[in-house]
């Protein structure tokens, strides 16, 4: 069964560091999304892409993100200069076309959980 | 506002006893709703959604729009079922709530 795989599992960075996460979506999804989850708190949506642009993203996803398909099967989500609180578990998921307005599932991946010390 | 709410951070039962995992709701529009489960180390998988009305696992969640609620019910439930759960919303994205942790005890 096709899934959604995330890499690396667990990522230690230092406050000030450039960190990426890599996502790799179902490879017939078209729709592409980052979540996080702070630890004790809700999953929260960051960020929605499709055909290579950012359809939506939320009041957390200021400048220090960014999201980019560079080759047509990776999905990265890069945050440039980290803090303490960006630690979290982060969640890639891909639906397939029509995003979830149609009757679609979103299939998530296993997440990242990212450290900063 | 769109939200999701799950008052119940945690729900411990023994093999056997019925389990309720609350979920409420607030959204203007037609809501969507899903149920999504994460097993100890594993990712987040659909469990459930309204539109289906169907049992996954022996679980049922019936939309109550007039509560505005979306409860997970179970009427046996099994060591198996321990896990998180999360109820979600459907809108151009997933709205989460916090979650329960469901803990089955032998």
């Amino acid at each position: 069964e096709p899934e959604v795989t995330q890499t690396p599992s667990h990522q230690v960075t230092q406050m000030g560091q450039e960190v990426i996460l890599r996502c790799v979506p179902i490879s017939n999804h078209l729709y592409f999304y980052w979540y996080r989850q702070i630890l004790g708190q809700k999953v929260e949506f960051l960020v929605s892409f499709y055909n290579n642009e950012i359809s939506e993203k939320s009041e957390i996803f200021d400048d220090q993100f960014s999201v980019e398909r560079p080759d047509g099967s990776n999905f990265t989500l890069k945050i440039r200069s980290t803090k303490l609180e960006d630690s979290a578990m982060y969640f890639c998921a891909s639906t397939p076309l029509g995003g979830l307005r149609l009757n679609t599932e979103a299939f998530f991946g296993q997440g990242t959980r990212l450290t900063v010390v | 506002a769109q939200r999701v709410t799950q008052p119940e951070k945690l729900l411990s039962v023994f093999k056997g006893a019925p389990v309720e995992l609350k979920c409420n709701y607030s959204y203007s529009g037609s809501p969507e709703l899903f149920w999504y489960v994460q097993y100890s180390r594993q990712r987040l998988q659909l469990l459930l959604r309204h539109i289906s009305r169907e049992s996954i696992k022996g679980f049922t969640a019936d939309l109550n729009k007039g509560e505005t609620s979306f409860h997970l019910k179970k009427p046996f439930a099994q060591e198996e079922d321990s896990a998180m759960y999360y109820c979600a919303l459907k809108t151009d994205k997933l709205i989460f709530g916090t979650g329960t942790r469901l803990q089955v005890f032998p």
